[in-house]
């Protein structure tokens, strides 16, 4: 697709839960890249994927948040056992040279 | 550590007036981006600056970038009503040479635009 795509819009989860967030890149485009951004406007990168490798995952918190880009699959950003400061929006982006371009956000809200 | 910084962090503007927003970051780069965000919508990719001495201009916006300075600037010019949106730039620090690093955000400018 023309736009990069990310379900779902919204996910309320309880503490302990597990929450997985969908991302499909921009056809065509290699690299995929997910962030957090929390409410005070701050973004975090998270990790990104070189085709279905990842590519960098310095920010990722490893003992919770993993994350896998599969061919033909849709990439996704799984977070075991939510916690409440895990509320935030999670963007995906992707890129094929030197532009990111993000998608919409899930609005993840742990209660 | 790789830093960006962003100011001011608020901007309240009357309709008609000019500004500039300003974006440090702490080493070097050449590829610095402009996003804007209105509220709970995603990022609107504004600019992309890739060179020292780059400069793009997009109606009332125009962006340019030094290098050497680490330095980029969002002016604003003859502000209207609908510029009222957060603004963020963003650097990538990874050195390009055909990969693609992750962004490093500054903390964002709300612009508030008032009539």
């Amino acid at each position: 697709g023309e736009e990069v795509a990310q379900t779902p819009k919204h996910l309320v989860r309880g503490e302990g839960q597990k929450a997985k967030l969908y991302c499909a890149p921009i056809k065509g485009h290699s690299y995929v890249f997910w962030y957090q951004q929390v409410l005070k406007n701050e973004f975090k990168f998270l990790i990104s994927f070189q085709n279905e490798n990842v590519f960098d995952e310095t920010g990722m918190p490893k003992e919770r948040f993993s994350a896998k880009c599969l061919p033909n699959s849709p990439c996704s950003l799984e977070i075991q056992a939510t916690k409440l400061e895990d509320s935030a929006v999670y963007f995906c982006a992707s890129s094929q040279g030197t532009e990111q371009y993000f998608g919409p956000g899930t609005r993840l809200t742990v209660t | 550590e790789l830093k960006v910084e962003q100011n001011p962090l608020f901007l309240s503007m009357q309709e008609g007036k000019n500004y500039t927003i300003y974006c440090n970051y702490s080493t070097t780069s050449d590829r610095l981006y402009w996003y804007r965000q209105d509220p709970g919508k995603s990022l609107e990719s504004l600019f992309v600056l890739l060179s020292n001495g780059a400069v793009k201009q997009e109606g009332r916006l125009m962006a340019s970038l030094d290098t050497k300075a680490r330095l980029s600037t969002l002016h604003i010019t003859a502000a209207v009503h609908d510029l009222s949106a957060t603004y963020f730039c963003a650097v990538d620090f990874s050195g390009g040479g055909g990969s693609q690093g992750n962004l490093i955000f500054g903390k964002g400018t709300k612009l508030s635009v008032k009539p």
